[in-house]
């Protein structure tokens, strides 16, 4: 059982344009919802990350979006860069377990 | 270089077989995280210790077992290997053993089942 929804599973971008990942969760424990980017060869590394008291998240180029109610959070990246190709995890965590998302692997075309 | 290390970084064996992989978490980080990440699945969580104590467990299968040391590393024991154990081990620790802790991941350990 997937704790974590992702969506899409690849997802294809110009340079420039704004990427946007989706998340879905079940578990109303959850209270922490952090963003792991992966390049390849790499273990995840920790991009940016939520509370569910804030509906919004802004660390530069990236966003995260949170809907309490509907349970689901977003990822936007503005202004997508080559650089920026790699694979993104969603997450959920109650504290002791943090359960991830399927990832989206994103690329930016030049 | 994350500060979290993981031994060894590839590992080829056979089904039946039985392997230990090992990881030393970065200078400070009282938890560890085990993770399994396959093609199809993402990554799944298998077990948390904080400071030589099982935390929370996940979807570890009985074949597999964990334990953290005194010295604050941790082993994972793969037993009975099968084909479908064939994935990218991924160990994680933190400081904290609750909250809005942040990972830092290792590089991961590939194990190949054949």
């Amino acid at each position: 059982q997937q704790q974590v929804k992702q969506s899409p599973q690849s997802l294809i971008v110009q340079k420039g344009g704004i990427s946007i990942i989706n998340c879905a969760y079940e578990n109303t424990a959850f209270d922490y919802f952090p963003w792991y980017q992966q390049f390849p060869g790499k273990g995840p590394a920790l991009l940016i990350a939520i509370r569910p008291d804030v509906s919004e998240k802004k660390e530069g180029r990236f966003t995260i979006s949170f809907n309490k109610s509907a349970k689901q959070f977003s990822l936007h990246i503005m202004d997508s860069q080559p650089g920026d190709s790699a694979t993104y995890f969603c997450a959920a965590s109650n504290g002791n377990q943090f359960y991830f998302g399927t990832g989206t692997s994103l690329t930016v075309i030049p | 270089d994350s500060g979290v290390t993981q031994t060894p970084k590839h590992l080829i064996t056979a089904t039946g077989q039985r392997v230990t992989l090992r990881c030393s978490p970065r200078s400070g980080d009282l938890s560890v995280y085990w993770y399994q990440q396959s093609l199809d699945q993402g990554l799944q969580f298998l077990i948390h210790y904080y400071n030589g104590e099982e935390r929370a467990k996940g979807n570890i299968l009985e074949r597999f077992s964990a334990q953290q040391f005194p010295d604050l590393h941790s082993e994972l024991n793969l037993s009975s290997l099968e084909l479908g154990d064939s994935a990218l081990y991924f160990c994680a620790s933190s400081v904290q053993g609750s909250g809005a802790n942040v990972l830092t991941f290792g590089a991961g350990s590939r194990l190949t089942v054949l």
